[in-house]
C-alpha cells in the first residue's frame, strides 16, 4: 500500500521555466512532510518541509505547497536551474513519531 | 549530508556471506535511521535506533537483517546469509530528535550480491 504517490516518473523544463513536481498521500494522520532531493550515486539532501499547520513554505527558490483537503503537496522551483536536475522525493510522517514515508521519486531534468 | 558518514560506498558479498554496513551520525545525533532503495523504488525505512536501543525494526526483514547501535562506535546494518534479493542501496540517517526535524542522510552503501 503506497501512502504516499508520485505519480509522475519524470519531468522535463527549460532552464528559468517554473518546474511543478507533484505528491499526493492516502493517510490524513501525516501532519509534517519533506521534499528531498537526490542525484545519483549519493544520499537524499534536505529541501524543504512542511508543517500541517501552514499551506505554504517557502525558501529561496523552492515553494511547498500543502492542499490538506486534497491530500496533496506540490514543490515548485523557480526559477529552474541545470543543477537541479535530481531525483526529487517527497516523504510524509506523523508528529511524533519517526518513520518518513518516502514516495518512488521523480526524476527532473533542467534542459540549458 | 556531509556529516553522516557510511562505510562501505560500495560492497560486494557472494550469496551466503555476511554484509556489515557502518553508519556514524552527524556529530550531537542522536537518532539514527536505516532505509532501503531497490531499483526503481523510493527509499524504505527498516529500523529505528537511538543510543544501545532499538526503537522501531517494524521494516527489518524478520531474518537475518539486525541493526545495532552501541554505546560507543558507529551504528551497524547486519546480514546474514545474504541472498540476491538483497542488492539494494542502504541509506542511514540521522537526527537530533524525532519531533518534526529533519533527517539528514548518508551518501549511502550500494550491496551487491553475487
Amino acid at each position: 500500500d503506497q501512502q504516499v504517490k508520485q505519480n509522475s516518473p519524470s519531468l522535463s523544463v527549460q532552464e528559468g521555466r517554473i518546474s511543478i513536481l507533484n505528491c499526493d498521500y492516502t493517510n490524513s494522520m501525516f501532519d509534517y512532510f519533506l521534499w528531498y532531493k537526490k542525484y545519483p550515486a549519493e544520499g537524499p539532501t534536505f529541501l524543504i518541509s512542511i508543517s500541517s499547520i501552514k499551506d505554504k513554505n517557502e525558501d529561496g527558490r523552492f515553494t511547498v505547497f500543502l492542499n490538506k483537503s486534497a491530500k496533496h503537496l506540490s514543490l515548485h522551483i523557480v526559477p529552474s536551474q541545470p543543477g537541479d536536475s535530481a531525483v526529487y522525493f517527497c516523504a510524509a510522517s506523523i508528529s511524533g513519531t519517526y518513520k518518513y514515508i518516502f514516495g518512488t521519486g521523480t526524476r527532473l531534468k533542467v534542459l540549458a | 549530508n556531509a556529516g553522516v558518514m557510511q562505510n562501505p560506498r560500495h560492497l560486494v558479498r557472494r550469496r551466503g556471506q555476511e554484509a556489515r554496513l557502518r553508519c556514524s551520525p552527524m556529530k550531537g545525533h542522536s537518532h539514527v535511521y536505516w532505509y532501503r532503495q531497490l531499483p526503481e523504488e523510493g527509499l524504505k525505512f527498516m529500523v529505528y535506533l537511538q543510543k544501545e536501543n532499538i526503537i522501531d525494526e517494524s521494516g527489518m526483514p524478520k531474518e537475518r537483517f539486525s541493526a545495532e547501535f552501541p554505546k560507543e562506535g558507529p551504528s551497524i546494518l547486519r546480514i546474514q546469509q545474504v541472498v540476491r534479493g538483497d542488492s539494494a542501496a542502504y541509506f542511514c540517517a540521522s537526527s537530533p530528535s524525532f519531533m518534526n526535524t529533519e533527517a539528514f542522510f548518508g551518501q549511502g552503501t550500494r550491496l551487491t550480491v553475487v
